[in-house]
């Protein structure tokens, strides 16, 4: 199985700070990776796929970008409701699908 | 809407089995694969099986082979998933996520869309 590190672990920031989160692959996922924003008692929310493609919705504060085993999730003016964990996931092989163990972004 | 909308909480003790649902609204349900996640306490997510729910084929991680069993009722657009032989490490918050693929012949996608989560407690 694709074994996904995250870095940091926990992102401590202020409102209207720019954040930069870190996903490794151990192997290369090419593009097929996906960044989700989960938050206590609410489902998770697909934020990015495709590596750098934003979900419906999605403020365009969060971008994403990186290829093969780097990638990188930038939220720009970070507000309230941003504080949450974050995750990645690769889904270029599969089954296991495999998702990192998360970076909590507090204040 | 477009929602999965999953079961409510349970406590089970060791050695039993549970049996979770999540059931889709607001989209032809026999279209997507639905995928079930869980999370236990402090831990991050893990994949652990899925149904085409168009034909009903399924496919489970390594980990859960023997005890884990997902089915659908198409009529009322609902999957279930059974887990037996609970223990401990079982407990956790179990989520059904529905996966958009790449393209029709491509099985790879992402999951764009989440239910809420059923927490089971394993406890004696």
């Amino acid at each position: 199985e694709i074994v996904m590190t995250q870095s940091p672990a926990t992102l401590s920031v202020s409102p209207g700070d720019r954040a930069t989160l870190s996903c490794r692959a151990r192997q290369s996922v090419s593009s097929n990776l996906a960044w989700y924003q989960h938050k206590p008692g609410q489902a998770p929310r697909l934020l990015i796929y495709g590596a750098s493609t934003r979900a419906t919705g999605v403020p365009v504060r969060f971008s994403g970008s990186g290829s093969g085993t780097e990638f990188t999730l930038t939220i720009s003016g970070l507000q309230s409701e941003d504080f949450a964990i974050y995750y990645c996931q690769q889904y270029d092989n599969w089954p296991p699908f495999t998702f990192g163990p998360g970076t909590r972004v507090e204040i | 809407q477009v929602q999965l909308m999953q079961s409510g909480a349970e406590v089970q003790k060791p050695g039993a089995s549970v049996k979770l649902s999540c059931r889709a609204s607001g989209y032809t349900f026999a279209h997507y694969a639905l995928h079930w996640v869980r999370q236990a306490p402090g831990q991050s997510l893990e994949w652990m099986g899925w149904i085409n729910s168009g034909n009903g084929n399924t496919e489970h991680a390594e980990k859960f082979q023997g005890r884990v069993a997902i089915y659908r009722d198409t009529s009322a657009a609902i999957v279930y998933m059974e887990l037996s032989s609970l223990r401990s490490e079982d407990t956790a918050m179990y989520f059904c996520a529905r996966l958009v693929k790449k393209d029709y012949f491509d099985s790879r996608g992402h999951f764009d869309l989440w239910g809420r989560g059923t927490l089971i407690t394993v406890s004696s």
